[in-house]
């Protein structure tokens, strides 16, 4: 089944202490996203990935990091993740620029 | 800055009805559009796109209407049945070098028996 899955589906965690949460799909596509939904503030982009070994900031970059090593994996690293970082967060991809954005089923992330 | 908006959070049809949910977007150089489905629990569903060479487009149950000169998106739903209830975004690509997509604030779409 083509699919966009995400890990973990949720996750608290403590200030400070550094967190990864994978993104991987399984329908070749070139191009890979991040989101964070916000009640009041929709789907925010964090950073976007045209292709292997190319990352893009979005919207709101500020505190995370992402890698692109492999064409099916775009994972989502926070260093070190504050209380505003709490979120429902969303792994997207799709086959090139101007085609549906396949999502993931979301992490909720809790930062205490 | 431009960005997507809808003209309504929340809407209430009957099962049956059509249901019509708006967006307007500001930015002129917007090329192509998406409406999503989100359901609890779930992450945004692909409906239907529409490129900006386009005014309508028909999918099952579903068309897109773009207007251009108002700016205006809209998914229009035939025969709303109680598996519609959701929220629906519009979202359009407003990169002039990439893919970026602008998501609006949703609409929630509850149907009643």
């Amino acid at each position: 089944e083509a699919q966009v899955t995400q890990n973990p589906r949720y996750l608290i965690t403590v200030t400070g202490k550094k967190l990864t949460v994978t993104c991987s799909q399984n329908m070749n596509h070139e191009y890979m996203s991040w989101y964070r939904q916000d009640p009041g503030l929709g789907l925010r982009q964090i950073y976007y990935s045209m292709n292997v070994e190319v990352t893009d900031k979005g919207d709101v970059p500020e505190g995370y990091k992402v890698s692109r090593k492999e064409k099916r994996n775009f994972p989502l690293i926070l260093e070190s993740p504050s209380p505003n970082q709490t979120s429902l967060y969303f792994c997207a991809s799709s086959l090139v620029n101007n085609s549906p954005l396949h999502f993931g089923n979301g992490t909720r992330l809790t930062v205490t | 800055g431009e960005s997507v908006g809808l003209h309504l959070p929340t809407l209430s049809v009957q099962e049956g009805d059509n249901s019509i949910i708006n967006c307007a977007y500001s930015n002129s150089a917007s090329d192509y559009f998406i409406w999503y489905k989100q359901e609890s629990g779930k992450g945004p569903q692909f409906i239907i796109d529409i490129r900006s060479n386009m005014d309508k487009r028909q999918g099952q149950r579903v068309t897109v209407l773009l207007n251009k000169t108002v700016k205006h998106l809209s998914l229009q739903i035939a025969a709303t049945q109680p598996g519609d209830s959701a929220v629906y975004f519009c979202a359009e690509n407003y990169s002039n070098s990439g893919y970026a997509l602008n998501f609006g604030k949703g609409t929630s779409l509850l149907v009643t028996p």
